[in-house]
């Protein structure tokens, strides 16, 4: 079946504009995850959804990063005023549930480069 | 928070070798280690896991062995072939309670096999 999809692929956005990217889970996924993955780095936990609860926002580092997952399914995560450091490949996950129980699936990522 | 350490960042060896991969995590809480392969380009891939009541496990040429008293997992591959050459990633889950299975995930390891 299809599997995480996020778009757009590439984006380069000049330094302070505001952009948008999108993850569409696998169907019937209760939990969804974005991480950003620097050069070199490993993936860093950015926000976490599970069901109806409240999403987990510990792992976004300022308030210019901001998500929302409507209707349980796509999400959105956006990040406002732009900084070079921004950077990176946002990688969007989903799984089954919530929990080390079940895999996590990723996505094939959004490189965003900020000029 | 928890905090994984991953070794080597570079590994090269040659087609037939074995292959190691080691990670240190620093939460003891820690109870869920998954390792991912990523290819260029793509997102990574779940290719083996453990649990924390679990000592090793195997799936073909690919093992994974856990020291909870260390804190330390290890990744390993045997009879590596070229289509093993990919960035490894170790990661650590703490599940207490209702809490989620965000990963905390090591810088990752390139590994090169050479026909």
């Amino acid at each position: 079946g299809a599997g995480v999809s996020q778009s757009p692929s590439n984006k380069v956005t000049e330094k302070g504009k505001d952009v948008e990217l999108r993850c569409d889970p696998i169907s019937g996924h209760t939990a969804l995850y974005w991480y950003r993955q620097s050069l070199g780095q490993g993936l860093e936990f950015l926000i976490y959804f599970q069901g109806n609860s409240a999403p987990d926002k510990s792992g976004l580092p300022s308030d210019r990063f901001s998500a929302e997952r409507t209707g349980g399914s796509v999400s959105t995560l956006t990040i406002q005023r732009t900084q070079q450091e921004d950077s990176a490949v946002y990688l969007c996950a989903s799984s089954k549930g919530g929990g080390w129980t079940y895999e996590q699936y990723f996505g094939p990522g959004t490189r965003l480069t900020v000029t | 928070g928890e905090n994984v350490e991953q070794h080597p960042s570079t590994l090269s060896v040659q087609e037939g070798d074995s292959a190691v991969i080691k990670c240190t995590y620093s939460d003891s809480a820690s109870n869920y280690f998954p390792w991912y392969k990523q290819e260029l380009g793509k997102g990574p891939q779940l290719i083996i896991d453990i649990r924390s009541n679990v000592g090793e496990k195997k799936d073909q040429r690919i093992a994974v062995t856990l020291n909870k008293t260390a804190k330390h997992f290890s990744l390993h591959i045997t009879e590596t072939q070229p289509e093993d050459s990919a960035v490894y990633f170790c990661a650590a889950s703490i599940s207490r309670g209702g809490s989620q299975g965000n990963l905390i995930f090591g810088k990752g390891t390139k590994l090169s096999v050479k026909p």
